[in-house]
């Protein structure tokens, strides 16, 4: 399965615009890009997902590389709710393993009031 | 609708006990999945089921079983509780998309689960 790999770590200020950065240089042609987010005590929430182009909604925006070697969240506004550990996974949309999310340990993003 | 729902929210267990971590979604969903978080750690897949009568391993099986008798509940069992079992147990659910899995998983409260 192709990893991903993330900062352990990073800080924003409130109402800044947070980009998150996911490597994943062994992505394959059928893998989706998967953000989920863990908030303190609770489980982990869908963000957003991506196959080759950028996409937004609501929660946030997922810019695709070229390459799709790597990917990156963006938050437009961080309030202090956005605290919480982020997930990029990839997803395979065909075969018997497409089901499966693998998590890593995410990024823990920090803001500051 | 409820959502996810998984019971009880805590529990401790004696080495050697064992236990049915409920879950149970009220939409309908075709795929549930349990997965395990130890502390510092991502998620990882325990077991899931495609529909029901139909479950598979994932990543880490040993000392769990599951079934899946009705499309709502899907049951995890803890045979023989250890102490490497400490952990918070999460379980999801998604519908099915156009080509598989849909891209949304639902994930419950989770279980938090000690054995001494």
């Amino acid at each position: 399965d192709a990893k991903t790999t993330q900062p352990n770590s990073m800080e924003s200020n409130e109402e800044e615009p947070v980009h998150l950065p996911c490597n994943h240089s062994t992505i394959s042609g059928t893998d989706y890009i998967h953000w989920y987010r863990q908030l303190p005590s609770q489980g982990p929430e869908y963000v957003i997902h991506g196959l080759t182009s950028n996409v937004n909604n609501r929660m946030a925006s997922l810019a695709i590389a070229e390459d799709r070697k790597s990917s990156t969240l963006i938050l437009h506004r961080a309030t202090l709710r956005d605290a919480a550990v982020y997930y990029c996974i990839l997803r395979r949309s065909s075969g018997g393993s497409n089901y499966k999310l693998t998590f890593g340990k995410g990024t823990l993003l920090t803001v500051n009031p | 609708n409820a959502g996810v729902t998984q019971t009880p929210k805590f529990q401790v267990l004696k080495t050697g006990q064992s236990m049915t971590l409920q879950c149970a979604q009220d939409m309908n969903h075709e795929y549930m999945s349990w997965y395990r978080q130890d502390p510092g750690m991502g998620l990882r897949l325990i077991h899931y089921s495609v529909g029901a009568g139909i479950t598979d391993q994932g990543e880490v099986p040993n000392g769990y079983n599951v079934s899946r008798s009705t499309t709502e509940d899907f049951p995890l069992r803890l045979l023989s509780a250890a102490p490497s079992q400490t952990s918070v147990y999460f379980c999801a659910s998604s519908y099915r998309g156009q080509t598989g899995p849909a891209y949304e998983q639902y994930f419950g409260p989770g279980t938090r689960l000690t054995v001494t």
